[in-house]
């Protein structure tokens, strides 16, 4: 079954530096999706993007943040400069139709130190 | 607006018995509702899904009920088993795209 992935899985920085995450969306799909979880905490939505541009995103998504689609099969976030609350697992998500399911991958676990 | 309430909180079930988690929204433009299980350190995964045209929808053990009116759904396990210890999570959007979730539900399934 096709499936999202996620590189890294953990991944631990230094306050201020850039970090970027990476993800493979289901090969057919082209709504994606990132989300982030801190610990014990909801799901919470950060950006969606089709088109190869935003299509929505949330108070959470400042200018530090930002979404790539360097190549036909990767979607990265990018953070220019982590903050300490930064610290969360990011989940990628992608979407056939953009309408109902979205499928999550296993999450990059980010650390900000 | 945009709060998807859930509850409870945690939930500890015996083998075989049902587990109930409810769910409430505000935002009537809300019209897709999955639920999401989770378990500890992977990702949320589409457990089922209901839109608001239908009051019910079943698969294996587990089944969405939909109160339109009410604003609230609600996920029933039955027959609950051990492997359904999990975190699950209520959600809602608008058309698509960006999802809204619950605050999520710790269920412990014992034996």
């Amino acid at each position: 079954e096709p499936e999202v992935t996620q590189t890294p899985s953990h991944q631990v920085t230094q306050m201020g530096q850039e970090v970027i995450l990476r993800c493979v969306p289901i090969s057919n799909h082209l709504y994606f999706y990132w989300y982030r979880q801190i610990l014990g905490q909801k799901v919470e939505f950060l950006v969606s993007f089709y088109n190869n541009e935003i299509s929505e995103k949330s108070e959470i998504f400042d200018d530090q943040f930002s979404v790539e689609r360097p190549d036909g099969s990767n979607f990265t976030l990018k953070i220019r400069s982590t903050k300490l609350e930064d610290s969360a697992m990011y989940f990628c998500a992608s979407s056939e139709t953009g309408w109902e399911t979205q499928y999550f991958g296993p999450g990059t676990r980010l650390l900000v130190l | 607006q945009q709060q998807v309430k859930q509850s409870p909180q945690s939930l500890i079930v015996q083998k075989g018995g049902i587990s109930i988690i409810n769910c409430a929204y505000e935002n009537t433009a809300f019209d897709y509702f999955p639920w999401y299980q989770q378990f500890p350190g992977k990702g949320p995964a589409l457990l089922i899904a209901i839109r608001p045209d239908v009051s019910e929808k079943k698969e294996g053990r587990f089944t969405i009920s939909f109160n339109k009116s009410a604003k609230q759904f609600s996920l029933h396990i039955m027959d609950s088993q051990p492997g359904d210890s999990a975190t699950y999570f209520c959600a809602a959007t608008p058309g698509g795209n960006k999802l809204t979730f619950g605050t999520g539900t710790q269920l412990k399934v014992e034996l």
